[in-house]
């Protein structure tokens, strides 16, 4: 069974500033996807970014980026140019790439933008 | 853009009353997923369908708990009889077959059983 771990139950950051998730994953797997989804209040869930395990790269998307560490297993989030909008609750997640595709969440870590 | 639509969003209903919750995928998604958040905590998978047939309902309490894809599209969670405990976000969700696909949320639906 896959486990995933998010440490930071909460965490702020100045407007404009730079803010950084962690996640760490266990799993016994060697391909699989890992994502991050941010949930505002009372609003869907809504992907953020997503990464392929067999990618060495990481992955970005504007002002998003992954820090993705196989050995360590670990699949931490940067938001840059932090805005008001990405105030939320942000969830790790994985999920095996073979097998029957299901999601494992991380507890989440509400992240609060000061003005 | 498409979306995954839920209905209702939110329903207060009294222990030991039914309730149900519907949820109509993205099209031509062939995987549906309900979703459990209680507040405070990430989703737990309650009941994953493909096409119409379900491939996962280990975490759904069945004495109470149902589900259904009758026709592989659109699809009704039901909860009967009520429990306090079972106040919590009811997320539906959806993707392509394909392995890796990204999931997609609808907004959820609150249940507050009072």
């Amino acid at each position: 069974a896959q486990t995933v771990t998010q440490s930071q139950p909460e965490m702020s950051v100045q407007e404009a500033e730079t803010v950084t998730l962690s996640c760490t994953y266990d799993t016994s797997e060697s391909d699989y996807y890992l994502f991050w989804y941010k949930q505002p209040p009372s609003r869907q869930m809504i992907l953020v970014i997503r990464q392929e395990a067999y990618k060495q790269q990481n992955a970005t998307e504007n002002r998003f980026s992954v820090n993705f560490q196989k050995a360590a297993k670990s699949f931490s989030l940067k938001i840059s140019d932090s805005q008001l909008g990405d105030a939320a609750m942000y969830f790790c997640a994985f999920v095996p790439y073979f097998g029957n595709e299901k999601l494992t969440f991380g507890t989440g870590t509400r992240l609060t933008i000061i003005p | 853009e498409a979306e995954v639509a839920q209905s209702p969003r939110y329903k207060i209903t009294e222990k030991s009353q039914a309730v149900a919750f519907w949820c109509d995928p993205i099209s031509g998604h062939a995987t549906l997923y309900w979703y459990r958040q209680i507040l405070g905590q990430g989703p737990e998978l309650l009941v994953q369908f493909q096409d119409e047939s379900v491939v996962d309902d280990s975490q759904l309490p069945k004495d109470r708990f149902s589900a259904e894809r009758l026709k592989g599209v659109d699809s009704t969670l039901k909860i009967q009889p009520a429990e306090l405990g079972d106040s919590a976000m009811y997320l539906c969700a959806s993707s392509l077959r394909t392995s890796g696909n990204t999931i997609y949320f609808g907004e959820g639906s609150w249940l507050t059983v009072v």
